[in-house]
């Protein structure tokens, strides 16, 4: 079985600097991708970034990066420059065939 | 514009009366989800369909049905609403299975259950 685990309920930040958010996973796939998710107050969970389980280099994505270290199974997301309007909930998830696991998510809280 | 659609946002329905959500898409999308989200919790899977394939979740209750009548549209029935399915329900879809299944969500519908 998949399971997803963010350590983290909540995390402050301010303004401009650069927050990790963490996650770790437990899989026995050895196929597999990691995702992040953005959930504002609003409720629409917005795609951030993925990282495939071969793909040798970390996702980036805008200010958005993905450390990736397999043999520790973590995907940690690194947002860089952090501002105001990346306040909201932060899910990571993993796949496997068709669908994704959540993690409990993390509540980032930016601050000016 | 939206590609993912859910009406209604907000749902108030009584205890035990049958409730009908739903989802359209406008991305054509072979696969589209069902996910419960509670307060403050991971979103879970109830099932979702892989075009016409439906598929169940193992711990996913009797009482949560789905239809798919076509590509575009995707409802969920909850046949007897129970305090404790009160929560946000969020539909998603994706293109094509596989690792890299890039989910679309829409803005999820919050249903009350009184």
């Amino acid at each position: 079985a998949q399971k997803i685990t963010q350590t983290q309920p909540g995390m402050f930040v301010q303004e401009k600097e650069a927050v990790t958010l963490d996650c770790t996973y437990d899989t026995s796939d050895p196929s597999y991708g990691l995702f992040w998710y953005k959930q504002p107050s609003s409720g629409e969970m917005i795609f951030l970034i993925y990282q495939g389980s071969y793909d040798q280099q970390n996702a980036t994505e805008g200010r958005y990066s993905l450390n990736f270290q397999k043999a520790r199974k973590s995907a940690n997301l690194v947002i860089s420059a952090s501002q105001l309007g990346d306040s909201a909930m932060y899910f990571c998830a993993m796949s496997r065939y068709s669908t994704l696991t959540f993690g409990k998510g993390t509540m980032l809280l930016v601050s000016p | 514009d939206a590609m993912v659609i859910q009406n209604p946002r907000y749902q108030v329905t009584q205890f035990g009366k049958p409730v009908t959500l739903s989802c359209s898409q406008t991305l054509n999308h072979n696969v589209m989800y069902w996910y419960q989200q509670k307060s403050s919790q991971a979103p879970k899977l109830l099932f979702h369909y892989y075009d016409k394939d439906f598929n169940n979740e193992a711990d996913t209750p009797d009482n949560f049905q789905s239809r798919r009548p076509n590509t575009s549209f995707c409802f969920l029935d909850i046949r007897s609403p129970g305090l404790g399915d009160a929560a946000m329900y969020l539909c998603a879809t994706s293109k094509e299975g596989g690792v890299k299944t890039e989910a679309f969500f829409g803005q999820g519908t919050r249903l009350t259950v009184v």
